[in-house]
């Protein structure tokens, strides 16, 4: 079955604009969450969704926003975007959230603010 | 204050030799722990998932370990090839934070020829 799928792959934005990455979760996979991927500070969380609600959020500013949609697709929007967003941003995708449940990456998308 | 700790941030070995990954993480009380493998500019696969209740997983020439007392866990790899090297992440689960995942930096691993 197809796996995680995220687009796009690479992102160039200038700063102050706005960005809105997708997640295509796997087939039957109710849970997304969201993560960022830098250099220095390895993976941090930023939110997880499901059933189309937030169900937990990591310490990022506001301008950081996600949805879910019916079809468990995700979206993530960063707005007024700064130099230091730029990063691999990565999505998992969750059957569900029992207690020890396996998460499967996407590719991820590469972002580049200049 | 939950964290990942991975040891040695980066390891070169030739082919053939077996080698061992550390990650210790602080407050045994976890979920799970999951080693992922990511290879440059890629996403991460999924190696190996222990839950709280299991000592090892294996999966071919891959062995993970999980001592919850001593808050570690070991990803040995036996007869390491080439297609090996990658960067090698684990990342922790527990109760407090609501199941989200807790990171290592990650050990950056070349399998020379």
């Amino acid at each position: 079955k197809a796996g995680v799928t995220q687009t796009p792959r690479y992102l160039i934005k200038t700063r102050g604009q706005q960005v809105t990455l997708s997640c295509s979760p796997i087939s039957g996979h109710r849970s997304v969450s969201w993560y960022q991927q830098t250099p220095g500070q390895g993976l941090q969380f930023l939110f997880e969704y499901f059933s189309e609600t937030q169900r937990n959020k990591g310490n990022f500013p506001g301008r950081f926003s996600g949805r879910q949609f019916s079809n468990s697709r995700s979206e993530m929007n960063v707005s007024t975007l700064e130099l230091g967003d730029s990063a691999l941003y990565l999505c998992a995708s969750s059957r569900d959230r029992g207690l020890g449940t396996e998460a499967f990456f996407g590719q991820g998308t590469r972002l580049t603010v200049v | 204050k939950q964290e990942v700790t991975q040891i040695p941030a980066a390891l070169s070995v030739p082919e053939g030799e077996n080698l061992v990954l550390n990650c210790s993480f602080t407050d045994s009380a976890i979920y799970n722990l999951q080693w992922f493998r990511q290879d440059p500019g890629k996403g991460l696969t999924s190696l190996l998932l222990i839950q709280s209740s299991q000592r090892e997983q294996t999966s071919g020439r891959l062995n993970a370990s999980l001592d919850k007392s001593s808050g570690r866990s070991t990803l040995y790899i036996a007869a390491s090839q080439p297609g090996d090297s990658a960067t090698y992440l684990c990342a922790v689960s527990w109760a407090g934070n609501n199941r989200k995942l807790i990171w290592g930096l990650g050990t950056s691993l070349a399998v020379n020829p």
